[in-house]
């Protein structure tokens, strides 16, 4: 069925080094959520793109979407130990309705 | 608002056992959505409601699996009977408007059946 598919899978990086995750879809979307789970805990919503081309900043993370709304990215400037857990991009299916989760990228911060 | 609250949050059980999940979503949110997350398949959605009827249950895995929304500020995941795979966190969560608008999501309940 219609997915989306989310890389890398894991990501390990250096603190202070920058991070970025990746959204694909097969099909246009109308709008994408990127989501954060710390570990133990439940997803929290950053935020949600719904223009072509947008371009979204809170603080060091930086959000895209792509101008033919099939792909998204999540960037994080000069990670930080705060930063560990899952990061998901969620988007409505539009032919079944619903919203479709990514597989998530685990992000592990080394000291 | 509390948030949307979940309960229990563990719960262990034998197979064969039934297993009840609850839900109480914020106050005002016309959606709620139950989800399981596991590693290999990441967060499934199960079941949604609009104004406390289901919606889209075709993400339910089994006839053993089973939801209810009996008013607006409660819902039930039920699993009878409950089996090994069906070890899972288990998350509730509620919206205001639909794909439109940020899920709310519970502290989830982590559910093991041995």
């Amino acid at each position: 069925g219609q997915q989306v598919m989310q890389i890398p899978q894991y990501q390990h990086v250096q603190e202070g080094e920058d991070f970025t995750t990746y959204c694909n879809s097969s099909t246009t979307l109308s709008n994408i959520q990127w989501y954060k789970q710390r570990p133990g805990g439940h997803p929290v919503f950053l935020i949600q793109l719904v223009k072509s081309g947008e371009v979204k900043k809170q603080k060091r993370l930086t959000f895209q979407f792509g101008e033919a709304k099939k792909n998204s990215s999540l960037h994080i400037t000069a990670t930080q130990t705060t930063d560990v857990g899952t990061y998901f991009c969620a988007a409505p299916m539009n032919r079944d309705d619903k919203i479709i989760f990514g597989k998530g990228t685990r992000l592990h911060i080394l000291p | 608002d509390a948030g949307v609250i979940q309960s229990p949050r563990h719960e262990v059980t034998e197979m064969g056992q039934e297993v009840t999940l609850r839900c109480k979503p914020i106050s005002g949110h016309d959606y709620l959505f139950w989800y399981r997350q596991t590693m290999m398949r990441g967060l499934e959605l199960l079941i949604y409601f609009n104004n406390n009827v289901p919606i889209d249950d075709s993400g339910m895995p089994e006839d053993r699996f089973s939801a209810k929304m009996p008013n607006a500020s409660f819902s039930t995941l039920k699993i009878q009977p409950s089996e090994p795979r069906d070890s899972a966190v288990y998350f509730c969560a509620s919206s205001s408007e639909f794909l439109r608008t940020e899920a709310f999501f519970g502290q989830g309940t982590r559910l093991t059946v041995v």
